[in-house]
């Protein structure tokens, strides 16, 4: 089955800087591949997603790349504010209708 | 904007007990999830319905746990009897359909067990 991996675990960012996350997948058939946010005790809100067709994709400060070759994608989140410290989570889809994996979350942290 | 419903947000019971979940997904959704999220790590699909149908449950610990969604709208996770090791946040998701790739989230119901 699919196996998503996240990096990395913490991450600690001047208010303002950019920051990175990255995930890779295993199973070269995923097709749909989101991204969560998710602040303390609060339900996971989708923020962004990209489709396999698709190389990039911008909204505002955030975008997403995949590169399906390598079977990565990561997430850019642009000119950081205190209210983007949550914790993030990648996903991936398989083919047909297979089921979300999500990788295991990266904390992120702006400080002001 | 409508959104997943699930009760109760809290739960807390001792182990052995029975523990049950609802959730009311978002009207005219027909997909409906549940995942557990462990503290630290991302969620885990339990069990899928398309409906009223189980299309998943491959993750979902039969001899304690059980979920049904008989009119195929709102849906009950059951954990009998509870094991420490349950301990995690349970969370309920729907999507209009199988084919559709968007999933919206609940709010969860945090369960501690003692």
């Amino acid at each position: 089955g699919e196996n998503v991996e996240q990096h990395p675990s913490t991450l600690s960012v001047q208010e303002g800087d950019s920051a990175v996350i990255k995930c890779t997948y295993s199973d070269s058939a995923s097709n749909y591949f989101p991204w969560y946010k998710q602040e303390l005790g609060k339900r996971p809100q989708l923020i962004i997603d990209i489709r396999s067709n698709v190389g990039e994709k911008k909204d505002q400060r955030i975008a997403v790349t995949l590169n399906k070759t390598a079977k990565h994608f990561s997430l850019h989140i642009t000119e950081t504010q205190p209210e983007d410290s949550a914790v993030y989570f990648c996903a991936a889809r398989g083919g047909g209708f297979q089921k979300l994996v999500f990788g295991t979350g990266t904390r992120l942290l702006v400080s002001p | 904007e409508a959104e997943v419903a699930q009760s109760p947000r809290y739960k807390i019971t001792e182990k052995s007990q029975a523990v049950a979940f609802w959730c009311d997904p978002i009207s005219g959704h027909a997909t409906l999830y549940w995942y557990r999220q462990i503290l630290g790590q991302g969620p885990e699909l339990l069990v899928q319905f398309q409906d009223e149908s189980v299309v998943d449950d491959s993750q979902l610990p039969k001899d304690r746990f059980s979920a049904e969604r008989l009119k195929g709208v709102d849906s009950t996770l059951k954990i009998q009897p509870a094991e420490l090791g349950d301990s995690a946040m349970y969370l309920c998701a729907s999507t209009l359909d199988r084919g559709e790739y968007e999933q919206y989230f609940g709010p969860g119901t945090r369960l501690t067990v003692t």
